[in-house]
């Protein structure tokens, strides 16, 4: 079965630096794709990024990006420039290419950022 | 576009009971997929319907149970609500059956059986 694992239940940082979020899977297949989603206190979950796991380029959105290591099965996800908003839980999530277009993420268990004045 | 709409926000059953749920998906979104979280199991997928057609479900009982209309809306059910049960019911669209395209949520329905 597939997994998604966020080693780090908690973080925090202060307004304006750099933050790390960890997130290794584990799947057999060769053709995935990942995704970083946002869940602030009003309960939305919202899309931060994604990556195709075929690209090897990591993907970048404005001040977000991902480290994506294919070998090591990691994903972890950089918040540069950390803003109040930021301050939410963050969802690492996973899900097969081979499914005719099915949706059935697999979701880690979240990591709680805070960002601190 | 109106985003994804899940009603009731909060639902307060009893045991035993049946609750029904209600989503209505961006316009012209015909996938919608519901999600189950829970503190102690995160976010777990309970099942996915295209085109009125259940596509894929998740490891839950028979309890747990869902329906898409003609018009893309969707509605999940549980009977026999047991307390476990209580958690926060997601609600996800998308626009194209496609791997990558993302998933909209709504604001979820918080579930609480006592």
């Amino acid at each position: 079965a597939q997994t998604v694992t966020q080693s780090q239940p908690e973080m925090s940082v202060q307004e304006a630096e750099t933050v790390t979020l960890s997130c290794t899977y584990d799947t057999s297949e060769s053709n995935y794709y990942l995704f970083w989603y946002k869940q602030p206190p009003s309960r939305q979950m919202i899309l931060v990024i994604r990556q195709e796991a075929y690209k090897q380029q990591n993907a970048t959105e404005n001040r977000f990006s991902v480290n994506f290591q294919k070998a090591a099965k990691s994903f972890s996800l950089k918040i540069s420039d950390s803003q109040l908003g930021d301050t939410a839980m963050y969802f690492c999530a996973f899900i097969e290419g081979t499914q005719g277009g099915s949706e059935k993420l697999v979701f880690g268990k979240g990591t709680k950022l805070t960002v601190n004045p | 576009k109106a985003g994804v709409t899940q009603t009731p926000r909060y639902l307060i059953k009893t045991r035993g009971q049946q609750v029904t749920l209600s989503c209505s998906p961006i316009s012209g979104h015909r996938s919608v997929s519901w999600y189950q979280q829970t503190p102690g199991q995160g976010l777990q997928f309970l099942f996915e319907y295209f085109s009125e057609t259940q596509r894929n479900k998740g490891n839950f009982p028979g309890r747990f149970s869902g329906r898409q209309f003609s018009n893309s809306r969707s509605e999940m059910n549980v009977s026999t609500l047991e307390l476990g049960d209580s958690a926060l019911y997601l609600c996800a669209s998308k626009d194209f059956v496609s791997y990558n395209s993302p998933l909209h949520f709504g604001n979820g329905t918080r579930l609480t059986v006592t």
